[in-house]
């Protein structure tokens, strides 16, 4: 069975540094990985996604996340966080043929001016 | 209206009430999911319905019953919930139940259960 680990519960960056939000996950083969936002009240809204081909992901808002098979990272990064980045975020991780995913316990971003 | 809708936003019940949660999806997917969101806790999946059919069920107790009767309707119904019920109820689709398919989330039912 596969497990997603994001280890920071809470992460607190300036507005305007960058930003890396980690996440780890356990999976046989070639996972599906996403990672998602979700603002106060509100659903969860897909950032980024990857699948297969080119390690390095863009994706909205300015986000992008590489995946590392070697450390089984896929690892959230922004050059430069604006105060409407803070929010909870959430990797997942989908196995090929099941169209459930497994998501972590989530990263809070607090910004500070 | 586009993407997934729930209704209502929120809920106040108590415990020997009946309520049901609506979520629909303006997609044209064919999957859809519960899921229940509590306070420090990972997103838990309660339900997955393809194709209509429940294809996954994550040891919920009875007092939620989900109905899916089309593709783009799903609920989920409640009765004689306990307090510690008291969550953010997400519902989601995606395009197949084929794994790689991302899931797009509803905005949630706030519920609490006095």
């Amino acid at each position: 069975a596969q497990s997603v680990t994001q280890p920071d519960i809470h992460i607190t960056v300036s507005e305007g540094a960058s930003l890396e939000l980690r996440c780890n996950y356990s999976y046989g083969a070639t996972p599906y990985l996403f990672w998602y936002v979700q603002s106060p009240g509100q659903g969860l809204q897909l950032l980024l996604k990857y699948f297969s081909g080119d390690t390095l992901v863009q994706g909205i808002k300015g986000f992008e996340a590489e995946f590392k098979r070697s450390h089984s990272s896929f690892n959230l990064r922004k050059p430069s966080v604006h105060w409407r980045d803070a929010a909870e975020y959430f990797c997942a991780v989908g196995a090929h043929g099941y169209s459930t995913l497994t998501f972590g316990k989530g990263t809070m971003l607090l910004v500070s001016p | 209206e586009t993407g997934v809708t729930q209704t209502p936003r929120h809920l106040v019940m108590g415990m020997t009430n009946k309520k049901s949660l609506k979520c629909e999806q303006h997609l044209g997917h064919n999957a859809m999911y519960w899921y229940k969101q509590s306070a420090k806790k990972p997103l838990e999946l309660m339900f997955v319905y393809s194709l209509e059919e429940r294809v996954e069920n994550n040891s919920v107790p009875s007092r939620f019953s989900p109905e899916c009767p089309n593709s783009s309707h799903l609920f989920l119904h409640l009765h004689t919930l306990q307090p510690e019920d008291s969550a953010l109820y997400l519902c989601a689709s995606s395009p197949r139940d084929r794994g790689g398919n991302e899931q797009f989330f509803g905005p949630g039912t706030r519920l609490t259960v006095l």
